[in-house]
């Protein structure tokens, strides 16, 4: 079974402070993504990390996957009020596994103005 | 199109009783997934489905949960004799690889409360 542990669980920060959320795993995994949730919405996907060592930037996010394809973060600078929502690890299992998508427990971020 | 369709957004029901939910993908996606989600948790997997076959379910569905995608297009998810452990958000979300990935499209869930 591949297990994501995502930390920290619950973020409460002021507008304008940095923050990262951790994503590891003991499993290696083909793709790892990140999505961000609303309440009462379906999770939408914020990136999609392929390769290891990869980095990508979407605006303040800045999405990391690790050498290894075990673990990812995500780094906002510079946080907004909008930002806040739960945010989501999930990596993409291969072999038997190929295709299916295991989730974090989630990082409840809450930006306070 | 209008992206994946879920049905009914909330469902009230007494425990015993069965529901259905229904799943309408994104019409060109031929992977078809359903999670739950508690509040505040990430969507626990269900099971998913490659056109009408089903791929893979989750050792923790029990017997009372069954899940059909007969035309390889719309889905059902079924829950016999609800109890309230089942009280949940029913997340249903269909896929496409882009750029070497599966990346999913979810819709906005069926909320299920069982009284």
């Amino acid at each position: 079974t591949q297990l994501l542990e995502q930390s920290p669980q619950f973020l409460s920060i002021q507008e304008g402070e940095n923050l990262t959320v951790y994503c590891n795993s003991s499993s290696v995994f083909s793709s790892l993504q990140w999505y961000r949730q609303e309440p009462g919405e379906g999770p939408v996907l914020l990136v999609t990390v392929v390769t290891g060592g990869e980095v990508k930037k979407l605006k303040r996010l800045t999405f990391q996957f690790g050498d290894a394809r075990k673990d990812s973060s995500l780094h906002i600078t510079a946080a907004q009020p909008g930002d806040t929502g739960l945010y989501l690890c999930a990596g993409e299992g291969g072999g038997t596994s190929y295709g299916k998508l295991t989730f974090g427990q989630g990082t409840i971020l809450t930006v306070h103005p | 199109d209008t992206g994946v369709s879920q049905n009914p957004r909330h469902k009230i029901t007494k425990r015993g009783q069965n529901v259905t939910f229904r799943c309408d993908p994104i019409s060109e996606h031929n992977r078809l997934y359903w999670y739950r989600q508690t509040l505040g948790q990430g969507p626990e997997f269900l099971t998913y489905f490659q056109n009408e076959a089903q791929l893979e379910k989750s050792r923790l569905l029990s017997d009372r949960f069954s899940a059909e995608r007969p035309k390889g297009s719309f889905s059902t998810l079924e829950i016999q004799r609800t109890e309230q452990g089942d009280s949940a958000m029913y997340l249903c979300a269909s896929s496409e690889r882009i750029s070497g990935a599966n990346v999913l499209t979810f819709g906005a869930g069926s909320r299920l409360t069982v009284l």
